[in-house]
């Protein structure tokens, strides 16, 4: 069975400060991993991708992958109320090309 | 705007009847995947389709099939709804390599 989890929430952090979410996940082989918000009552939006270890930046938010850790983390710089959503972490098991495994998500609330 | 789009945002169907989801996305994504998304279970893959014509069973096929016929549109069928197929569908398809990109979810309630 091939798991995905994520740190079980909700996450509270004031605003202005730094959001941390951390997904494991099992399957060794995975090459390709993704971080989603979803906000209530709508569907998950793609907001990261990475492919290899390191970190990736896209505005306030950075993705870090350690393949050999089996871990990968979004951090959210500078929190704000709009980032208050559930994430969910994906990753590419790739069984047939692309199959993708989802963990349940961490509830993130950003205090004003 | 490329996207992803569903047939119905809210359904209403009766146990026993047939019911038809459409999904069309105009990305030109070899990949097309059905989930389901209840609370505290998460997103559940269905079915998925990395080709025309081509399915594979996802975690809980039970109860489901799908048709892709085009490569733009994948349709998940319910046989004979049940009462516990009610939830919220969500279509997606992604390229090759990338994530999958989601649809805005049909909330299924079934009677």
């Amino acid at each position: 069975q091939k798991e995905v989890e994520q740190n079980s929430g909700p996450l509270s952090v004031p605003e202005g400060a730094i959001a941390s979410l951390n997904c494991t996940y099992s399957d060794r082989v995975s090459q390709s991993f993704f971080w989603y918000r979803q906000y209530s009552g709508k569907s998950p939006e793609l907001i990261m991708s990475i492919y290899s270890n390191g970190d990736k930046e896209d505005g306030r938010f950075t993705a870090q992958l350690n393949k050999a850790s089996q871990y990968v983390s979004l951090l959210i710089r500078d929190s704000q109320p709009s980032d208050s959503a559930t994430y969910l972490c994906a990753v590419n098991i790739g069984n047939y090309g692309q199959n993708f495994v989802f963990g349940p998500g961490t509830r993130l609330s950003v205090l004003p | 705007d490329v996207k992803v789009t569903q047939s119905s945002r809210y359904l209403v169907k009766r146990t026993g009847e047939k019911v038809f989801l459409e999904c069309v996305q105009d990305m030109d994504h070899e990949n097309m995947f059905w989930y389901r998304q209840d609370p505290g279970l998460g997103l559940r893959l269905i079915y998925f389709s990395y080709d025309v014509k081509m399915k594979e069973k996802g975690d809980i096929p039970e109860g489901y099939s799908v048709s892709r016929e085009k490569k733009e549109r994948f349709s998940l069928i319910l046989e004979s709804a049940s009462t516990n197929q009610t939830s919220m569908y969500l279509c997606a398809s992604s390229p090759s390599s990338g994530g999958p990109l989601f649809g805005p979810g049909t909330r299924l309630t079934v009677l």
